[in-house]
């Protein structure tokens, strides 16, 4: 069981927008930054967000993350089938003092 | 061009023990946090520990799945950050991923490749 809550899976068609949510609590996000990473197929995870809502350079504008109190979301506009992958958040727990993960969220462009 | 080159994965029996490498360059090595980060097969990303830089006391956190069986240690001399895991169990059958964050909240975050950690008589 996951500290960080995220949806086990999500769709939609090309071009739609889907959004991934991600909840914590006041220990991790709520009180700290929440970062978003890609995994495609078979390769490592990449920095898609940071610090809430940063978008790494080269990384598309069709994505976007915000957080509210202990939540956090990923959104992902005019969908590609190359945005086929594993999403994840991240964030710092105070109370475990470690990095907390959540369980991933597969999405799948149909 | 930023690298990070992960080592010393394999087959090892359950109550073993093995040594995990991850050589870095292209960034500022001695000035980053270095993370280890697991992944078992079909499974998500599980956090295994952090060492700090030099100017942080080379502070070190571990998971609590791992706390007491693993120590994360690094010689910026060689850009190398290193996993020691003792009293392996088959739940730490995993990719092992090292991941450095150069600057916290920054986009100066990076990811290896990955060795395989496989726990098994």
């Amino acid at each position: 069981q996951s500290v960080l809550t995220q949806p086990p899976s999500a769709s939609g068609t090309p071009g739609q927008r889907v959004t991934i949510s991600c909840s914590g609590s006041s220990s991790n996000i709520g009180s700290s930054n929440v970062y978003w990473y890609q995994q495609l197929p078979g390769t490592a995870p990449k920095l898609l967000i940071y610090r809430n809502n940063q978008r790494p350079s080269g990384v598309p504008d069709r994505f976007s993350g915000s957080k509210s109190g202990t939540s956090a979301s990923l959104a992902i506009s005019g969908l590609r089938s190359e945005d086929e992958a594993d999403y994840y958040c991240a964030a710092w727990d105070d109370s475990l003092s470690g990095r907390v993960f959540g369980g991933g969220t597969k999405l799948t462009v149909l | 061009e930023v690298q990070l080159v992960e080592s010393g994965g394999g087959l090892v029996q359950p109550g073993g023990s093995l040594k995990l490498s991850c050589a870095a360059s292209g960034f500022t090595f001695s000035g980053s946090a270095m993370h280890w980060v697991r992944q078992a097969s079909g499974k998500g990303l599980e956090w295994v520990g952090r060492i700090r830089s030099k100017a942080n006391t080379y502070a070190t956190a571990y998971g609590a799945s791992v706390k007491g069986r693993v120590t994360i240690s690094r010689d910026d001399s060689k850009n190398t950050a290193y996993l020691q895991m003792n009293s392996l169990k088959t739940e730490d059958t995993a990719v092992y991923y090292c991941n450095a964050i150069a600057v916290a909240g920054t986009a100066d975050d990076y990811w290896g490749q990955g060795t395989l950690v496989t726990v098994s008589s």
